[in-house]
């Protein structure tokens, strides 16, 4: 198992303004993933973070928005930058151990852009 | 593109009863299943996986059925408890890669 501390975990920002959201896990992990979670809605992945190089990022979703960094295999962190009302969310960090095992989750980042 | 449907209505039943959630997919061949619980204001928590060569899969109160060729699953929680409402999603995942996709999840309601 994973224990995923994620932090902070509720901000209300400014619009313009960017967050910057910490995912520490309590082991070392290959597999690390960005989610979104608005309210009613799936979980939708944002992007793989990779250590040492560039994330994968998924459809929709662009580095100059998100920019994620992965320096070591238990942390990363995911900026949400030039925000707008329209990134009001929840987002996740989540880690997996192997190809097909279960996903450990953080408690969640809900954010609210103002 | 993949998708997943599972009943957006809310689930309300009486505790003791058995809770049987669904899960639909299209336009995905998933090598496994997952179901997870989601309580408010928390991240997702595992709960089953079953393979595609599995039919069924038990732990504790929970059943889980794959139908690869319905593209469906069902979730069971028997003798409910209050305790056991919570929002629960559904998510599949391909061999080869390590994306899982989710679905919106169920809320499930059990009255004392």
């Amino acid at each position: 198992s994973a224990v995923i501390s994620q932090k902070p975990s509720r901000d209300i920002c400014q619009r313009g303004t960017s967050l910057t959201i910490q995912c520490q896990v309590d082991s070392q992990v290959t597999m690390m993933f960005w989610y979104r979670q608005q309210p009613g809605q799936s979980l939708t992945l944002i992007a793989t973070a990779n250590q040492g190089s560039e994330a994968t990022y998924e459809s929709g979703f662009v580095i100059d928005k998100f920019p994620i960094s992965r320096p070591n295999l238990t942390f990363s962190t995911l900026t949400v930058s030039n925000m707008s009302p329209e990134d009001s969310s929840i987002y996740l960090c989540s880690v997996r151990t192997g190809g097909d095992t279960e996903a450990f989750f953080g408690q969640g980042t809900r954010l609210t852009v103002v | 593109s993949q998708k997943i449907e599972q009943n957006s209505e809310a689930l309300n039943i009486q505790e003791g009863k058995t809770a049987t959630l669904t899960c639909n997919y299209t336009n995905y061949s998933p090598a496994y299943l997952q179901w997870y619980r989601q309580d408010p204001g928390r991240g997702p928590v595992f709960l089953l996986l079953i393979r595609e060569n599995e039919k069924e899969k038990r732990k504790e109160r929970l059943k889980v059925t794959f139908d690869t060729t319905l593209k469906q699953s069902l979730f069971h929680i028997t003798a409910s408890q209050p305790a056991d409402s919570a929002t629960y999603l559904c998510a599949l995942g391909g061999t080869g890669g390590f994306k899982t996709i989710f679905g919106a999840g169920t809320r499930l309601f059990v009255k004392a």
